[in-house]
């Protein structure tokens, strides 16, 4: 079946470090992906998507491209802030079924 | 604005109740669902439903029951059958099941064992 796997934290980053958060997909057909952020005690809001392969989702600063030759989404921002700490989930969606997530990623970043 | 409304923010359950948990939309989605997390273990979908009076199972249904009696609306009670219910709740909505656009999310209730 469909599966996300994204790497395990919790990634911990000096303020303006380079970030990335791997993301590996497992899937028949050509899924979309996505990248949530969830901030401590709230849901989650969607950072970026791309719906076939090559594309480049942005936001904020992030980005991710859809790379079907290995079956990746790996989140990227060339700057963290402070407030970039947060969770972030990796997720894929395909016609006719319910998004599937990865275990998140845990950001923090100090000053 | 249109979104996702959950409440209560926070609930207790004492042993043996069955407790209900609201999610509201006014984004006019067909679908709705309702995930529960835990620690390290990312989300799990417990319910979710395309289209009023209708609804499916997810990977972890045992425990939970749910109705669609409305569009806009998709309680989720949390049955005495559920031993371990402690968790944050979360309730989304998406277009339809049947496209690819992002699910928007609520903001979650905690739920806590008296």
């Amino acid at each position: 079946g469909n599966s996300v796997t994204q790497m395990e934290g919790p990634v911990t980053l000096s303020e303006e470090a380079f970030l990335t958060i791997n993301c590996t997909y497992t899937a028949t057909g050509y899924p979309s992906l996505f990248w949530y952020v969830q901030y401590p005690g709230e849901g989650l809001q969607l950072l970026l998507k791309a719906t076939k392969a090559d594309d480049k989702g942005s936001n904020k600063g992030f980005e991710a491209t859809y790379r079907k030759e290995t079956t990746s989404f790996h989140l990227e921002k060339g700057s963290v802030q402070v407030s970039d700490s947060a969770v972030y989930f990796c997720a894929l969606s395909q016609a006719g079924t319910a998004l599937i997530f990865g275990k998140g990623t845990t950001l923090s970043v100090s000053s | 604005d249109g979104g996702i409304t959950q409440s209560p923010k926070y609930l207790f359950r004492k042993e043996g109740q069955n407790v209900t948990l609201s999610c509201e939309q006014n984004l006019n989605h067909d679908a709705m669902y309702w995930y529960r997390q835990d620690p390290g273990q990312g989300l799990r979908l417990i319910y979710y439903s395309q289209i009023v009076n209708d609804f499916q199972k997810g990977d972890i249904a045992e425990g939970y029951s749910v109705s669609r009696e409305k569009k806009e609306s998709f309680p989720l009670t949390v049955t005495s059958a559920q031993k371990n219910p402690t968790a944050f709740y979360l309730c989304a909505s998406t277009v339809g099941q049947n496209s690819n656009q992002p699910q928007h999310f609520g903001d979650g209730t905690r739920l806590s064992i008296l």
